[in-house]
């Protein structure tokens, strides 16, 4: 079974710029998680979909918002781009079934954005 | 809120040693998920083990193993016969139960060097 893919894989923006990154999640996984990860804060949580619905969000300002297609696919949008958002953004997919053992969630490689 | 604290940024042990890695974490939850997550260089996140807050039993796989003590919070990982392929930033995340839908809070994470 092929594991989440994210694409592209490298991007260079400058700022305010808007970005699309992409996510496809392992397939039969239904739920989808973004999280942003840079040098000084980390792996933080951006949001994560479910049946094309948001069901929660970290703390992020309004720029960052993202969508759940039909087929579980997900992308996330970074609307006027700042310095402060080149980062390495992993997207996490799981099975969410009711009483499945605790939705482990699988990561694909990232999206690794650079914003001059 | 919960957060998660790694207390060492770097180890570095020989090739077969044993070696631990340090995480506590805070929450007022009651019910929740514990992860140790390896992410090599190649950047591929990979789940080491997970350990749910209501066993007592000490999660184990393989080469790896952990010592969770609910009362203090602590959460330690320990890689037995270390090998040149377990260098990697570790990362020690949380999960309240219920899902994916609040996202896994994550330490700063422990950069491993297994020299050899």
């Amino acid at each position: 079974k092929a594991g989440v893919t994210q694409t592209p894989r490298y991007l260079i923006k400058t700022r305010g710029q808007q970005v699309t990154l992409s996510c496809s999640p392992i397939s039969g996984h239904r739920s989808v998680s973004w999280y942003q990860q840079t040098p000084g804060q980390g792996l933080q949580f951006l949001f994560e979909y479910f049946s094309e619905t948001q069901r929660n969000k970290g703390n992020f300002p309004g720029r960052f918002s993202g969508r759940q297609f039909s087929n579980s696919r997900s992308e996330m949008n970074v609307s006027t781009l700042e310095l402060g958002d080149s980062a390495l953004y992993l997207c996490a997919s799981s099975l969410e079934l009711a009483g499945a053992y605790p939705n482990e969630q699988f990561f694909g490689p990232g999206t690794r954005l650079t914003v001059l | 809120a919960q957060t998660v604290t790694q207390s060492q940024p770097e180890m570095s042990v020989q090739e077969a040693e044993t070696v631990t890695l340090s995480c506590t974490y805070d929450t007022s939850e009651n019910n929740y998920y514990l992860f140790w997550y390896k992410q090599p260089p190649s950047r591929q996140m990979i789940l080491v083990i997970r350990q749910e807050a209501y066993k007592q039993q000490n999660a184990t796989e393989n080469r790896f193993s952990v010592n969770f003590q609910k009362a203090a919070k602590s959460f330690s990982l320990k890689i037995s016969d270390s090998q040149l392929g377990d260098t990697a930033m570790y990362f020690c995340a949380f999960m309240k139960t219920g899902g994916g839908a609040d996202g896994l809070t994550f330490g700063k994470g422990t950069h491993l060097i297994i020299q050899p």
